[in-house]
Order: C-alpha cells, then sequence, then structure tokens
C-alpha cells in the first residue's frame, strides 16, 4: 500500500502569502491519480485538485496543484483568511490519505 | 444540487452495533460508486469502505474488515454502513461521500457522529 507523507505538519503563514504544501508518496502513483481536499472545522472536506493539477468545479485559481511520480505540491499564491484550514492529500489505488497540514495564521 | 444526508450516529457501547445510513439526492444515485470515509480524533481521513455503483464490488479498510458491511438500495438513492463489534478506536465522524470516477471523491455529507464508549 502506498504511504503518503505530509510536509510540514503544520504552517503558519498570514492573509496576502504564498503557501506551499508537500505530499510525498513511498511509491509512484498511478498515472497521477492524486487529489487534493480542503477540511475547516466542524465541516467536510471539499475537492480542490484532482488529477495532480486539475482544479475541481468551483474552485479559486489561488489554488494549483503540480507534480508527479512521488512528489506532488499543493500552492495557494495569495493566502485568504478562509484558506486556513487543515489539507490533505489522497491517491488511488488503493485509495489513501496523507495524515493532513494544519495550515494556520 | 448534491446532498448527502446521514443518519444512524450515537453513543453505543463497546461490542455493540449501530448502522448508518445516506440518503443521496440532486444526482443519478445508481450510476456513481459511494465510499464511507471517518474522521477520528486527533487523527487524519481514513477511507472505511467502498461500494460500487450496482452493490459490487466492495471494499474494506483493513481496521473494519470482517465487522463492517456496506449495501446500498439503489431504488431509495439509500446507502448504508452496518457496523458490528464496535471498538473504541471506531469512535469519529462518519462521511457519506459520492465518488467521482473510481479515484476521488467530489461531495461529502456532514458527517454523523459515532461514539463507542462504556
Amino acid at each position: 500500500e502506498i504511504v503518503l507523507t505530509q510536509s510540514p505538519g503544520t504552517l503558519s503563514l498570514s492573509p496576502g502569502e504564498r503557501a506551499t504544501l508537500s505530499c510525498r508518496a513511498s511509491q509512484s502513483v498511478t498515472n497521477n491519480y492524486l487529489a487534493w481536499y480542503q477540511q475547516k472545522p466542524g465541516q467536510a472536506p471539499r475537492l480542490l485538485i484532482h488529477g495532480a493539477s486539475l482544479r475541481a468545479t468551483d474552485i479559486p485559481d489561488r489554488f494549483s496543484g503540480s507534480g508527479s511520480g512521488t512528489d506532488f505540491t499543493l500552492t495557494i499564491s495569495r493566502l485568504e483568511p478562509e484558506d486556513f484550514a487543515v489539507y490533505y492529500c489522497q491517491q488511488s489505488p488503493p485509495f489513501t490519505f496523507g495524515q493532513g497540514t494544519r495550515l494556520e495564521i | 444540487e448534491v446532498q448527502l444526508l446521514e443518519s444512524g450516529g450515537g453513543l453505543v457501547q463497546p461490542g455493540g452495533s449501530l448502522r448508518l445510513s445516506c440518503a443521496a439526492s440532486g444526482f443519478n444515485f445508481v450510476s456513481y460508486g459511494m465510499s464511507w470515509v471517518r474522521l477520528a480524533p486527533g487523527k487524519g481521513l481514513e477511507r472505511v469502505s467502498h461500494i460500487g455503483a450496482s452493490g459490487g464490488p466492495t471494499y474494506y479498510a483493513d481496521s473494519v474488515q470482517g465487522r463492517f458491511t456496506a449495501s446500498r438500495d439503489n431504488s431509495k438513492s439509500m446507502m448504508y454502513l452496518l457496523m458490528n463489534n464496535l471498538r473504541a478506536e471506531d469512535t469519529a465522524i462518519y462521511y457519506c461521500a459520492k465518488r467521482l470516477g473510481d479515484h476521488y471523491i467530489d461531495h461529502w455529507g456532514q458527517g454523523i457522529l459515532v461514539t463507542v464508549s462504556s
């Protein structure tokens, strides 16, 4: 089973700054089937990116995904106050999540 | 608008059982695989189970294999998760989720809390 390791565990930034979140797989992700989700406290997760770099419906273009093989990145170009949340990467098959990165002010 | 509404959670003693239900609307339920994903306190997301559009195939995480059973009733746009022999480590918020193709989740319910404690 592929293990996803996200770094850093916690990222402290300010609104307007750029955020770079990393997701590293223990082996190559099949066909770059890699997604990113955002989860805020008390809310359900939201799909941001799939296929490593494709933005999901209604996701602002300040969110971008990149990478292939074993190394993937989620970039938030200019942080808005509503972007502070926990972010998870996920790969398939089989369906596994990383442990999450907490993005805090 | 896609809506997924979970029900059936609550407090149960170790060794007990619960059945979660998910009522789906706003999309052609019979055409999509569905999943249950949980978020335990202080932990990350874990996919618990998957069920194909027609009721199979099914998949279970190792941590619940043999104890949990997923099913669906396409005539009612409902999905279920029967959880037997519950353990303290099953305590979590359980999310009903709609699959995007075979590899992603594009819609989630609001979640239902399951607490396993004596």
